[in-house]
């Protein structure tokens, strides 16, 4: 079965550091990977997905994330933090077979940023 | 485009009542999914329509169910409503619900049952 881990349910950093979120996936096939941030009382938007192309993927507002196979990894970074980025961050995999199976999220990372 | 959109925003009910929400999907989408978000068991898979098909469904009691129509717009409606289901009900469309297919989420239902 497919899952996801997002170590840290809280990551505090200052403005203008490097972010670094952490996910590991476990999946019995390749999975397609992606990152999504929440912000209160608003839905899902989606950062950058990984689907087998490139290992090392750019988002929107400057994220990127490194598939790494060997260490099951597709940790979320950032070079310089901003106040703005200060919202929920989710790791999905979504699951094998055709059709949309539904994505499988970790916990989540509150990412905090300190003035 | 306009986005997804859900409705209503906030709801408040009591327990036994039932409870229909509803999501239209962005122009041109025929997947449309939905998601429970709860701070104890975060974001799970509810389940997931197609060309007015139930494709897949997650772990949830049958008291939970949905439909779409020819528009592509879903509805989802829980039945005896408990405590434990006050959640964040989001939907999401996304055009084929491929694999790779971006899932572009609503606002969501914000429910509550006292």
């Amino acid at each position: 079965a497919q899952s996801v881990t997002q170590l840290g349910s809280h990551v505090s950093v200052s403005e203008g550091a490097l972010v670094l979120l952490r996910c590991n996936y476990s999946s019995s096939v390749p999975p397609y990977l992606f990152w999504y941030v929440q912000y209160p009382n608003q839905g899902l938007q989606l950062l950058l997905k990984y689907t087998s192309a490139a290992t090392l993927v750019k988002g929107i507002n400057g994220f990127e994330a490194e598939f790494k196979k060997s260490e099951t990894s597709f940790h979320l970074t950032k070079p310089s933090a901003h106040m703005s980025d200060a919202a929920e961050y989710f790791c999905a995999v979504s699951y094998s077979g055709g059709g949309a199976d539904g994505l499988t999220f970790g916990k989540g990372t509150h990412l905090i940023i300190q003035p | 485009k306009a986005g997804v959109t859900q409705t209503p925003r906030y709801l408040i009910k009591t327990r036994g009542q039932q409870v229909t929400l509803s999501c239209s999907p962005i122009s041109g989408h025929r997947s449309v999914s939905w998601y429970q978000q709860t701070p104890g068991q975060g974001l799970q898979f509810l389940f997931e329509y197609f060309s007015e098909t139930q494709r897949n469904k997650g772990n949830f009691p049958g008291r939970f169910s949905g439909r779409q129509f020819s528009n592509s717009r879903s509805e989802m409606n829980v039945s005896t409503l408990e405590l434990g289901d006050s959640a964040l009900y989001l939907c999401a469309s996304s055009l084929e619900g491929k694999r790779t297919d971006t899932q572009y989420f609503g606002p969501g239902t914000r429910l509550t049952v006292l």
